[in-house]
């Protein structure tokens, strides 16, 4: 597609429940991106792949915050047993590589996560 | 710990002014500065990226970097109405996670 694709737009759901969020990067960037933006709060960064590996894993906040790619193309973030600190938008950003970090970051239209 | 701070505003400018926007970042080894624009409700959106220092002219829009001063800077010159949004610094230093600043909001008013 034209630009980064993320699915579903918005997502409610009780707390403890597994949520996953779907992104689909620009086609032909090897690198992709995972940040969540808090009420008020910057972006905070969560996962950094390239290709299919996750060299910078460093911002998943706990061990309930897990990320995949598949095909060096889209990925799911999954959150289990999710708390209501978990509510924010989750972006997802791709750019044409990593390395070096000259390429900029084209992001999605995130996701909304609300925990009720 | 690699931060990047932004008057958070409001910044309040009158059509057609220029609205300068600053940013500082705390990490020498920095490399790479970009300014995004956040509309409410919207994601971020380049509008900016700069290496070297010096100006970087686009339209509108131009960016200053002082790597000495660990400064960054955005003017958008005639300012218009449709340039209130929240204006996000993020710098990169070697690849990987951009860290952003909060963020500064503009309203311009016509």
């Amino acid at each position: 597609g034209a630009g980064v694709s993320q699915s579903p737009s918005n997502k409610v759901t009780e707390k403890g429940k597994d949520v996953e969020l779907r992104c689909d990067p620009i086609s032909g960037h090897t690198a992709l991106y995972w940040y969540r933006q808090s009420l008020g709060q910057g972006l905070e960064f969560l996962i950094y792949f390239q290709g299919n590996s996750a060299p910078d894993k460093s911002g998943l906040p706990s061990d309930r915050f897990s990320a995949e790619r598949t095909g060096g193309s889209v990925s799911t973030l999954t959150i289990q047993r999710t708390q209501q600190e978990d509510s924010a938008v989750y972006l997802c950003a791709s750019s044409l590589t990593g390395t070096g970090g000259r390429q900029p970051q084209h992001f999605g239209d995130g996701t909304r996560l609300s925990i009720l | 710990q690699k931060e990047v701070e932004q008057n958070s505003g409001p910044l309040s400018v009158p059509e057609g002014a220029i609205a300068s926007l600053n940013c500082t970042y705390s990490d020498r080894g920095s490399q790479s500065f970009f300014w995004y624009r956040q509309y409410s409700g919207k994601s971020p959106e380049l509008i900016m990226s700069i290496y070297s220092n010096g100006d970087k002219e686009d339209g509108r829009f131009t960016a200053q970097l002082n790597k000495a001063s660990q400064y960054v800077s955005l003017l958008i010159r005639d300012s218009q109405p449709s340039d209130s949004a929240t204006y996000l610094c993020a710098v990169n230093q070697a690849g990987t996670a951009l860290i952003f600043g909060k963020g500064t909001t503009l309203s311009v008013s016509s």
